[in-house]
């Protein structure tokens, strides 16, 4: 079965950070792009950061651009999040996503986790 | 930063009727557009990519058509279990998403 498993969420305090998990099995993990979409409460969705399936290009939304690093280990088929200078306005459920076609970075994303609730508040 | 935006915010249509959905791009995106499908308390569900492409599983009561900065998702005769908010995305350049449709039962 093709699957995403998120961990890692929390409460955490602001100006603090955060690691952000994601485990795929049932692909090829190596040959596909991976992304970080979030969705606030109520809200719509966010993407947030996207990397290459080599790690040779990554980006990232304004919105989170020199605070977060995305990261993957193609031997343990996991990608990561790491967020740091936590604000509230960054609560939300963290969502890793897979991109569709074969080593395409710009992608529509096929397969999505169930998420990873973070919450950012003293 | 390609800026999506959606119409209606929300559509109230009844069983059976068809829906129609819009989205619009701040910038050509070609084809590089695809429709989600959320409901509540589960993770997105891609509908369309490639503009008119139906995902694996999807019904063929949902289309997809438009190019450049243009683009519809229609339901031909709306189910019960169709009833959820659907996002457009545009994958041209690094993804956006737009804020989403609810369509509601009338």
């Amino acid at each position: 079965e093709v699957q995403l498993v998120e961990s890692g969420g929390g409460l955490v305090q602001p100006g603090r950070s955060l690691r952000l998990s994601c485990v795929a099995s049932g692909f090829t993990f190596d040959d596909y792009a991976m992304h970080w979409v979030r969705q606030a409460p109520g809200k719509g969705l966010e993407w947030v950061s996207g990397i290459s399936w080599n790690s040779g290009s990554r980006d990232y939304a304004d919105s989170v651009k020199g605070r977060f690093t995305i990261s993957r280990e193609n031997a343990k088929k996991s990608l990561y999040l790491q967020m740091n200078s936590l604000r509230p306005e960054d609560t939300a459920l963290y969502y890793c996503a897979k991109s569709l076609q074969w080593l395409v970075v710009n992608d529509a994303f096929d397969i999505w986790g169930q998420g990873t609730m973070v919450t950012v508040s003293s | 930063e390609i800026v999506m935006t959606q119409s209606p915010a929300t559509l109230s249509v009844s069983p059976g009727k068809r829906a129609t959905l819009s989205c619009r791009a701040s910038q050509s995106v070609s084809s590089n557009l695809a429709w989600y499908q959320q409901k509540p308390g589960q993770a997105p569900r891609l509908v369309i990519y490639g503009a008119s492409t139906r995902a694996t599983g999807i019904p063929a009561r949902f289309s997809g058509s438009g190019s450049g900065t243009e683009f519809t998702l229609t339901i031909s005769s709306l189910q019960s279990e169709d009833f959820a908010v659907y996002y457009c995305q545009q994958y041209n350049k690094w993804p956006t998403f737009g804020p989403g449709t609810k369509v509601d039962i009338k």
